[in-house]
């Protein structure tokens, strides 16, 4: 029962790397959020998918890409990382909206050092 | 546009006691929800008390409940009998029933707690 799965857990990388973060479920929710966590500032939605083949920006979008090939998998990728994107990201998911007590499943995130 | 106020950055709160975390919206949106989660130490967001805009009554998980005031657009979180397991970041997030199929989900900037034994 692995619920939301997020590889890896640990990077360090070097201004103006890539690289590109897996987050996987296996609980068939359509909806699948990336987020990124930074000191007093709570959680800040980056992109996010209602479905496979579907994308969209959220609040803070530049910098990012991403894609959803498969229904279980949101994969966010860094074209050339900037000391900036030093935070944390946790991936979310959402079944679709049936009961309004939806909460959002959440991985365990992955913590990125941009050097 | 939706926000979410935490005014305490952090609180302390002796062992056994009550505490109430603050969390007061915004939005003009008449059908929302109201989501408090627990991030501990170890990292993970832990789901912990669920408040819909047209529940008449304040919601109740355990040692967990949430006194929704929904004039003065408050959610305040309240844990009873503190244990020392409590300690953690708690968040403060809404989200807003649209029309659309996407269910936005905005988060307040967290309230540190921590038990003194």
């Amino acid at each position: 029962n692995a619920g939301v799965t997020q590889t890896p857990k640990f990077r360090v990388l070097k201004t103006g790397q890539s690289m590109t973060l897996l987050c996987a479920q296996d609980m068939n929710h359509e909806y699948m959020y990336w987020y990124r966590q930074d000191p007093g500032m709570g959680l800040r939605l980056i992109h996010y998918s209602v479905g496979e083949g579907t994308t969209a920006k959220g609040e803070v979008p530049d910098g990012y890409n991403v894609s959803r090939l498969k229904k279980q998998n949101f994969l966010l990728g860094l074209e050339s990382a900037a000391p900036s994107q030093t935070s944390v990201y946790f991936c979310a998911t959402q079944p679709r909206r049936d009961r309004d007590n939806q909460p959002q499943h959440f991985g365990d995130g992955t913590r990125l050092s941009i050097l | 546009a939706q926000k979410i106020t935490q005014t305490q950055p952090g609180m302390f709160v002796q062992e056994k006691e009550a505490v109430t975390l603050d969390c007061t919206y915004d939005t003009s949106d008449p059908s929302y929800g109201l989501f408090w989660y627990k991030q501990p130490s170890s990292g993970e967001m832990i789901f912990l008390i669920y408040q819909g805009s047209y529940d008449q009554q304040n919601a109740t998980e355990g040692r967990y409940s949430l006194n929704f005031q929904k004039a003065r657009k408050s959610a305040n979180l309240v844990i009873s009998a503190s244990q020392l397991g409590d300690s953690a970041m708690y968040f403060c997030a809404m989200r807003e029933r649209r029309k659309t199929s996407y269910d936005k989900v905005i988060f307040g900037p967290g309230t540190s707690l921590s038990v003194i034994p």
